[in-house]
């Protein structure tokens, strides 16, 4: 069974730029969250879709956004990059209900320059 | 809001010593789970403890769940190099998202 699959893995943007991540859930699994990860914030909870529909979100502005297609695979978008966005994005995806062990994909590193 | 935290942020210890890395929530948890993160890698799925006072054991860690579920504990017996990584705690309220500890970066001396 395939893990959870994230692209692109290493990305360099310029500030002001926007950033599209893409993540594939493990088969079968309908939700899925995202993460940042930085050295100084730990993980912190971005959102977390569920059949389309943003189940949960987190304390980011709304330069950060994200949706699910009906085939549960999902993608985040960040726009005017800033420098401080540099960070790895974790996809996590899960079965269904809250509760479930979640999954996290290999990440997408992302550089804002 | 829901806050978690963990501690101590760092440890290191000699092989063969214990580890123990210790979790705070605000607010009351339906749940809590325990993540590993090796060097370079994504964090890694360990346990999930649900009922209050429940401890489990995995060869050589042991997860408590405080009985009033606002807190938890890792301990590691005498540790060993594989070891190594950063352990995340990760509280959930009852329908709402997963709150990350900080993390304890374990380091262990050979």
């Amino acid at each position: 069974k395939a893990g959870v699959t994230q692209t692109p893995r290493y990305l360099i943007k310029t500030r002001g730029q926007q950033v599209t991540l893409s993540c594939s859930p493990i088969s079968g699994h309908r939700s899925v969250s995202w993460y940042q990860q930085t050295p100084g914030q730990g993980l912190q909870f971005l959102f977390e879709y569920f059949s389309e529909t943003q189940r949960n979100k987190g304390n980011f502005p709304g330069r950060f956004s994200g949706r699910q297609f009906s085939n549960s695979r999902s993608e985040m978008n960040v726009s005017t990059l800033e420098l401080g966005d540099s960070a790895l994005y974790l996809c996590a995806s899960s079965l269904a209900n809250s509760g479930n062990t979640i999954y996290f994909g290999e990440g997408s590193w992302l550089t804002v320059v | 809001g829901q806050q978690v935290m963990q501690i101590p942020q760092y440890q290191h210890v000699q092989e063969g010593e214990d580890f123990t890395t210790y979790c705070n929530s605000s607010t009351t948890l339906s749940n809590i789970q325990w993540y590993k993160q090796r060097p370079g890698g994504h964090p890694v799925f360990l346990i999930q403890l649900v009922k209050s006072g429940e401890v489990k054991k995995q060869k050589r860690l042991t997860f408590q769940f405080g009985e009033a579920k606002k807190n938890s504990s890792l301990h590691i017996t005498a540790t060993q190099t594989t070891d190594v990584g950063t352990y995340f705690c990760a509280g959930q309220e009852r329908g709402g998202k997963l709150i990350f500890g900080q993390g304890t970066e374990l380091s262990v001396k050979p």
